[in-house]
């Protein structure tokens, strides 16, 4: 089956500093990835869409130019947390894929920013 | 619509029994749908799906009951086990049929504690 891989799982980062995460279509090419954030005990909230050699399109509320993202080939989405303070401290979730061969979700990665 | 920032409510049962998680969904539009699970520090996996042409699908231990008059989904989970015991999503596709790659919305979601 489809297999998305995420990297890092744990990261900590100081205040100020930038942190990127990665997530990779390993057995298929995917032109559309998702970003997810999820705080304890909430739901996972879509931050935006991916698209492969274009922009991303953000939900509304999430800041652009703090959480950049970068999808240049068909297997590999990247998350920039810019900046990073504490409060961005989450846990981000990627996924790939769509209707058609289903939507399959990364392993997160743990961000702690002190 | 988005699934905003409330705790997940509980629905503890007894290994053996029958658990149903329910869901509200938010967009009439919607037409493609998906429960997760979710375990401590992991990624969502794959339960069952359900397209809007269906009201019912069943899998291995599962059914997935849709209402689209209420906008209502729910997941029955037959002899629940120990190793059920998760986080439990639904998840609603927005903008099917275009592209076939529309975002996924995640409802608000349910832990589920089984007791043995």
């Amino acid at each position: 089956g489809a297999v998305v891989s995420q990297h890092p799982s744990r990261v900590i980062c100081k205040s100020g500093t930038s942190v990127k995460i990665e997530c990779r279509s390993l057995d298929f090419q995917a032109t559309t990835m998702f970003w997810y954030r999820q705080f304890p005990k909430q739901s996972l909230m879509l931050m935006a869409t991916s698209n492969e050699g274009s922009k991303a399109t953000y939900e509304q509320g999430v800041e652009k130019d703090k959480f950049l993202i970068n999808h240049a080939s068909l297997t590999l989405s990247t998350l920039t947390v810019t900046s990073a303070h504490p409060e961005d401290s989450s846990f981000y979730i990627c996924s790939a894929g769509g209707v058609r061969y289903g939507y399959t979700f990364g392993s997160g990665t743990r961000l702690t920013v002190v | 619509g988005e699934s905003v920032g409330l705790h997940l409510p509980t629905l503890s049962v007894q290994e053996g029994d029958n658990s149903i998680i329910n869901c509200a969904y938010s967009n009439s539009a919607s037409d493609y749908f998906i429960w997760y699970k979710q375990e401590s520090g992991k990624g969502p996996q794959f339960i069952i799906d359900i397209r809007s042409n269906m009201d019912k699908r069943q899998g291995q231990r599962v059914t997935v009951l849709l209402n689209k008059t209420v906008k209502h989904l729910s997941l029955q989970i037959a002899a629940t086990q120990p190793g059920d015991s998760a986080v439990y999503f639904c998840a609603e596709n927005i903008d099917y049929g275009s592209s076939n790659t529309g975002k996924l919305i995640f409802g608000q979601g349910t832990t589920l504690q089984v007791k043995p």
